[in-house]
């Protein structure tokens, strides 16, 4: 089983920063197969990020994604109000599918 | 517009089943793979398994957890797919997820629903 690590679990940021997110995998995957989901409390996830830098229908440009191997950045370049939540990335190339554990952004 | 309903959540024993519901709406549900997901309270997210299309096998895949109690079908002609839980654990106890998954080869979860909770405890 791939085991995705998130870093940090906690970011504290202002509205207008910058977010970097990580993720790192125990394993190789393939860049196809990497996907980066937004989750507010009590709604469902929603994809941002598949194929680790392709964004979703609908998704702002100021969400990006990058990586390759065993590492993958999730970026939100200006963080508007309605960005903090939890974060988390999710390998679907290999069974048994995995997510990371989250990072949430919050305000600072 | 595409939509993704679940329903068939409850308070259940353990060692007890029961079934969940998802109705779709908005695409062809032989187009597409189908998968189930689920959070506990409090913690992250969890695959437990997905479906593919009756047209491309109709063969199922689980996680590790829930494999050999639980099993993913389609109702095509209802445009629903069912998660069929069995001999439930208290671990089990999680909101569900259905959502839809792009392809074979692209794998990724589009578009899921709200969720359905689900209570094991005596």
């Amino acid at each position: 089983e791939i085991v995705l690590t998130q870093s940090p679990g906690t970011l504290s940021l202002s509205p207008g920063e910058r977010a970097t997110l990580s993720c790192r995998a125990t394993q190789s995957i393939s860049s196809t197969y990497l996907a980066w989901f937004q989750q507010k409390p009590g709604q469902a996830p929603r994809l941002l990020i598949y194929a680790t830098s392709t964004r979703a229908t609908g998704i702002p440009a100021r969400f990006s994604g990058s990586g390759s191997g065993t590492d993958f950045t999730l970026t939100i370049t200006r963080l508007e109000p309605e960005d903090f939540a939890m974060y988390y990335c999710q390998q679907y190339g290999y069974s048994p599918w995995t997510f990371g554990q989250g990072t949430k952004v919050e305000i600072k | 517009e595409v939509q993704l309903v679940e329903s068939g959540g409850d308070l259940v024993q353990p060692g007890r089943s029961l079934r969940l519901s998802c109705t779709a709406s908005g695409f062809n549900l032989d187009d597409y793979l189908m998968s189930w997901f689920r959070q506990a309270p409090g913690g992250g997210l969890e695959w437990v398994g997905f479906i593919r299309s009756k047209g491309n096998g109709g063969t199922p895949d689980y996680a590790p957890s829930v494999k050999d109690r639980f099993s993913i079908s389609l109702d095509d002609s209802k445009s629903i797919a069912y998660l069929q839980m069995n001999t439930l654990k208290t671990e089990d106890t999680a909101v569900y997820f259905c959502a839809r998954v792009i392809s074979d080869w692209m794998s990724v979860a589009d578009y899921w629903g709200q969720g359905t909770l689900v209570t094991v405890s005596s």
